[in-house]
């Protein structure tokens, strides 16, 4: 089992509408989840963080945990083509915890806005 | 402020060759980070510094990756020799501390090419 696992996509959504994109984690011990943007031939940058469950919005963005199901979602509002990117999901554990303190990312869910 | 600085941005070599990458953190930042993206995945630790010292490594190939940072600043990162599978973009990404709540910034990358 992989330990961050996202639909590689492309997922494809019509400007303006809600893009939905989902992450689940193996290791119960992770403490904080990251969600970056990566354009191609880019560098990833970070666009939301949550640590607590719930939802957790900045934005068009809404980031969402729950962490009894491992589950880590990320919702984009009136979705732009500049919108258009692969979004990653990265997860660190708890060094208290055995979880080590390393970001694990997965494979990241390309998005598609279209016109 | 100025950003992560990587340098080359772009190498061809052969198989078997050796190789070295360079990168400069963000100033202040004491926390390091080398990460591998192979095409179509997500970045993967290789090695993460704390100032000058080795925090993990566990995911370096030993017989073929070293990194260093002697002076707590800037690092390289070299293959010896490399091999097809080592065709990736080498991305450098720096934080202040460990912590979670410290983003890690990520320079533009490497694009290591092995015929």
């Amino acid at each position: 089992q992989k330990e961050v696992e996202q639909n590689s996509g492309p997922l494809s959504v019509p400007e303006g509408a809600i893009a939905s994109l989902n992450c689940t984690y193996s290791d119960r011990g992770s403490q904080s989840f990251f969600w970056y943007r990566q354009y191609s031939g880019k560098s990833p940058e970070l666009i939301m963080f949550i640590y607590s469950n719930g939802d957790k919005e900045d934005g068009r963005f809404t980031a969402q945990l729950n962490k009894a199901s491992q589950y880590v979602s990320l919702l984009i509002r009136d979705s732009q083509p500049s919108d258009s990117a692969t979004y990653l999901c990265a997860v660190k554990g708890d060094i208290l915890t055995g979880g080590g303190n390393k970001l694990t990312f997965g494979t990241g869910t390309q998005l598609k806005v279209e016109l | 402020e100025a950003g992560v600085a990587q340098s080359p941005r772009y190498k061809i070599i052969e198989k078997r060759q050796s190789v070295a990458f360079w990168c400069n953190p963000i100033s202040g930042h004491a926390t390091l980070y080398w990460y591998q993206q192979i095409l179509g995945q997500g970045p993967k630790l290789l090695i993460q510094f704390q100032n000058n010292g080795v925090v993990d490594d566990s995911q370096l190939p030993k017989d073929r990756f070293s990194a260093e940072r002697l002076k707590g600043v800037d690092s390289t990162l070299k293959i010896q020799p490399a091999k097809l599978e080592d065709s990736a973009v080498y991305l450098c990404a720096s934080s202040y501390g460990t912590g979670s709540s410290y983003e890690q910034y990520f320079g533009p990358g490497t694009r290591l090419t092995v015929t």
